[in-house]
């Protein structure tokens, strides 16, 4: 069974381009989640989404970020605009149906915006 | 929301001697806890849980930790450490009843020195 699928797991960017973020949950999980990691802190929450469905996204940013969990393929973690800031390590994990208490991370995308 | 608190940011401690990394969250709801693991540029890896039960509670490569309700800690243990160990180490809180999203500490820089 394989894992929380990232790709890719470099992501090079310029200030102003759009960063895309793909994950796929582990088979059977219906549950994404998105962290950020800044250098030198640890995770913080962004979104929850169920497919089809954003559930709490209090964690995004108002603007320029954006996710999706479409009824078909990976979840899109999308970053319109990239600014330095945005730089940072980006965690997906799934959890399956039946409990929210258990996640399982990917090995993450490292966004660098130059 | 949860605040967790990891003391030490960075451990140096020598081979096959004993460690603790501390873990303190903040709010007196029931919780789910979790400590991870992180080698350098990988994921997160889950090394162990508390949901219910015994408060003590063990991984399969040695490391233990106990759930303390009145004191809101849950420190992390092995008597005796290996290079291996070398690691960041995250403490993570859920709460029971929304479960939604994970509550992470900054991490604990595990060295272990030969």
């Amino acid at each position: 069974n394989a894992g929380v699928m990232q790709n890719p797991r470099h992501l090079v960017r310029r200030r102003g381009q759009e960063a895309r973020l793909r994950c796929s949950p582990m088979k059977g999980h219906s549950h994404v989640y998105w962290y950020r990691q800044l250098p030198e802190e640890g995770l913080k929450f962004m979104v929850y989404l169920q497919k089809e469905n954003i559930i709490d996204e209090s964690g995004m940013p108002k603007e320029r970020f954006s996710a999706e969990f479409p009824k078909e393929g990976p979840s899109i973690l999308r970053i319109q605009q990239v600014v330095r800031g945005d730089s940072a390590a980006y965690f997906c994990a799934s959890s399956p149906p039946a409990g929210h208490y258990e996640q399982y991370f990917g090995p993450g995308t490292r966004l660098t915006v130059t | 929301a949860q605040s967790v608190t990891q003391l030490d940011s960075q451990v140096p401690v020598f081979e096959e001697a004993p460690v603790e990394l501390r873990c303190n969250y903040s709010s007196s709801v029931s919780v789910y806890l979790f400590w991870y693991v992180q080698y350098p540029n990988q994921g997160l890896q889950l090394l162990l849980k508390y949901l219910s039960g015994s408060t003590l509670v063990e991984s399969i490569n040695g490391f233990e930790a106990e759930f303390n309700k009145s004191q809101t800690s849950f420190h992390l243990r092995k008597p005796s450490v290996h290079i291996s160990d070398t690691a960041e180490y995250f403490c993570a809180v859920s709460e029971k009843n929304t479960g939604n999203q994970f509550y992470f500490g900054t991490g604990t820089s595990l060295t272990v020195i030969p």
